[in-house]
């Protein structure tokens, strides 16, 4: 069992639907993380939760809704995205909030058409 | 604001060969720096964390040094392996454990 899941681990959806992406860590963490990755450009943090509560948006799109109910889930909540939103999405966990090793998931391929 | 820089951007070798991934980051207050490795369509792994305050951590054939006056970080692979054939990536975490990336370098490692 890996440390970090994500599901699915492949999306395609329309422009108009809503969707959810889910991330579990089984490592005990307390701070979780939703990056996103683009062809041709560098990883890039989008959110960041520190015990449940959300400490980083980095500017990102109202259309990009997190939710993290405890310290073990994650859900990145999709909604009327744009194809230029196709991308791969890592979740991520650490323990603390300095200087810990991040652990990613997998990720999710999301594909907007 | 905190850039990373990779180079090379590709990289191809023979099998056996020594070999050095090199990361820059143009703001030197940086809690530590961490290299992953990313295999095709998968997430990252993570592969070495150097703290701010040391020079260089290794783990079996890797080893990676960490200068932050001079803002620069190197990734140095030992006898390179096919199975060493990936995307490598080095990220600068700031407060907040914020991870800030560089584009990745792709090795392929020839056998």
């Amino acid at each position: 069992e890996t440390g970090v899941t994500q599901t699915p681990r492949h999306l395609v959806m329309g422009m108009t639907n809503k969707k959810s992406l889910k991330c579990e860590q089984h490592l005990g963490h307390n701070a979780m993380y939703w990056y996103k990755q683009s062809a041709k450009k560098p990883l890039e943090l989008m959110f960041v939760y520190n015990f449940k509560e959300q400490t980083e948006n980095n500017s990102v799109p109202s259309r990009f809704s997190p939710e993290c109910p405890n310290s073990s889930h994650l859900f990145l909540h999709l909604h009327t995205l744009q194809p230029e939103d196709s991308a791969l999405y890592l979740c991520a966990s650490s323990q603390g909030r300095s200087g810990n090793t991040i652990y990613f998931g997998e990720g999710s391929w999301l594909t907007v058409v | 604001k905190q850039e990373v820089t990779q180079i090379p951007a590709a990289l191809s070798v023979p099998e056996g060969e020594n070999l050095v991934l090199n990361c820059s980051f143009t703001d030197s207050a940086i809690y530590n720096l961490q290299w992953f490795r990313q295999d095709p369509g998968k997430g990252l792994t993570s592969l070495l964390l150097i703290q701010s305050s040391q020079r260089e951590q290794t783990s079996g054939r890797l080893n990676a040094s960490l200068d932050k006056s001079s803002g620069r970080s190197t990734l140095y692979i030992a006898a390179s392996q096919p199975g060493d054939s990936a995307t490598y990536l080095c990220a600068s975490m700031e407060y907040g454990n914020k991870l800030v990336f560089g584009a990745g370098t792709i090795l392929r490692v020839k056998s």
